[in-house]
């Protein structure tokens, strides 16, 4: 299996710019997480599915993030408007029932300009 | 008080000495821990995890749990340079079945 995959490995916009960071998890998983991690916070949950619906999004920063996912392989997290404070790094995981062991995509370096 | 806390470092320990990172956790009810090595600009891998009390064994790496002191630690044998990483300490807390809480990390550096 080829892991998460997540696109694009790095994101440079300007302030008030749209971006919409992907992420397709491994296939069989049914739990999908999203992250951002920072030096002053560290890893941070954002929102994470089950079967495709949210089941936690209380993680979210605020209404300018938001996140879907119309099938089991694919799933994003948008930003609109973007901000320089939500430069990060944004990470993808996902497990799948019975095993709560999260596998990590190589993440999106997202630098707001 | 944060739900999963650890020492942030940098935790120095020369090559071959044995390398050891704690963690403790605020929910009384959790009930999975795992431990992930994070390098530099890397994602996070999973390297261990627990469930019960007691020591859990992997090649170098020693996995330790005490539920009655709320306290998860992971010990590293026969340190390499190649350990050098930041250790994300991670808890499932009750109630949260799949939902991970991270520490902060703790930042390994193996001196040659």
């Amino acid at each position: 299996d080829a892991g998460v995959i997540q696109s694009p490995r790095h994101e440079v916009t300007e302030m008030g710019q749209e971006v919409t960071l992907r992420c397709k998890p491994i296939s069989g998983h049914d739990y999908l997480f999203w992250y951002r991690q920072t030096m002053m916070r560290g890893l941070e949950l954002l929102i994470y599915f089950n079967n495709n619906v949210p089941i936690d999004d209380s993680g979210m920063p605020e209404d300018r993030f938001s996140a879907k996912m119309p099938n089991a392989s694919f799933s994003t997290l948008k930003i609109q408007p973007s901000e320089p404070r939500d430069s990060a790094v944004y990470f993808c995981a996902s497990s799948f029932t019975g095993k709560d062991i999260q596998y990590f995509g190589a993440g999106t370096r997202l630098s707001v300009l | 008080q944060k739900e999963v806390e650890q020492n942030s470092g940098p935790l120095s320990v020369p090559e071959g000495a044995i390398a050891s990172l704690n963690c403790t956790y605020s929910d009384r009810g959790s009930q999975s821990f795992f431990w992930y090595r994070q390098y530099s600009g890397k994602s996070p891998e999973l390297i261990m995890f627990i469930y019960s009390n007691g020591d859990k064994e992997d090649g170098r790496f020693t996995a330790q749990l005490n539920k009655a002191s709320q306290y998860v630690s992971l010990l590293i044998r026969d340190s390499q340079p190649s350990d050098s990483a930041t250790y994300l300490c991670a808890v499932t807390l009750s109630g949260g079945y799949q939902k991970v809480t991270f520490g902060t990390g703790t930042k390994l550096q193996v001196i040659p």
